[in-house]
């Protein structure tokens, strides 16, 4: 089955600075690459999300990376600010109607002011 | 839209009780639900995909006869925790598929405390 590791667990950067969260997935039929935001004690958020036929997706500050040769993907975030602070996830499944989520471990982003 | 709806949001049972948690999407249709579980500062887990009208897939290690799922309608997923042990302690969260897309969608969870 999939696996999903993500890269770094925690991340700590002063405000303004960009942030790169890195996941690699083991199953080549995956093709479906979301990024959840999940603030302490609340629901996970999606963010972005990209499909394999695409190799980048911007969307304001936040932009995510895909190669599928290498079979990992990227997420990067820009001008970071205080509200950025919370836990990242990616995750990756296959499209259809039997497309679980696998989800990495996360990364708790810490943004310094 | 988009909304996901669980209730309860938090609940504290007796060991050997059951728990029943409703998961429902407000604004759209979902023929698939996952219940997730998560503990603290860790990773969500799927414990079951949950398809309208038909039995729950459930994820290697998890039993069926102590997490009772049941999807009646497009809208609603329920999960049940069946003879409750403090080690059930956890975050329980539901997120919904909508109808011919691959977004999935998040309630916001149900803390589940077994005495």
């Amino acid at each position: 089955g999939e696996n999903v590791e993500q890269h770094p667990s925690t991340l700590s950067v002063q405000e303004g600075d960009s942030a790169v969260i890195k996941c690699t997935y083991s199953d080549s039929a995956s093709n479906y690459f979301p990024w959840y935001k999940q603030e302490l004690g609340k629901r996970p958020q999606l963010i972005i999300d990209i499909r394999s036929n695409v190799g980048e997706k911007k969307d304001q500050r936040i932009a995510v990376t895909l190669n599928k040769t290498a079979k990992h993907f990227s997420l990067h975030i820009t001008e970071t600010q205080p509200e950025d602070s919370a836990v990242y996830f990616c995750a990756a499944s296959m499209t259809g109607s039997q497309g679980n989520l696998i989800f990495g471990k996360g990364t708790k982003l810490s943004v310094k002011p | 839209g988009a909304v996901v709806s669980q209730h309860p949001s938090w609940v504290i049972c007796k060991s050997g009780t059951s728990v029943k948690i409703e998961c429902r999407s407000l604004d759209f249709q979902a023929t698939t639900m996952f219940w997730y579980r998560q503990f603290p500062k860790q990773s969500l887990m799927l414990m079951a995909t949950s398809n309208e009208g038909s039995k729950a897939t459930y994820e290697q290690g998890v039993e069926k006869d102590k997490f009772l799922i049941n999807h009646a309608s497009l809208t609603l997923s329920t999960l049940t925790v069946t003879s409750a042990h403090p080690e059930d302690s956890s975050f329980y969260i539901c997120s919904a598929r909508k109808v011919q897309t691959d977004t999935q969608y998040f309630g916001p969870g149900t803390r589940l405390t077994v005495l």
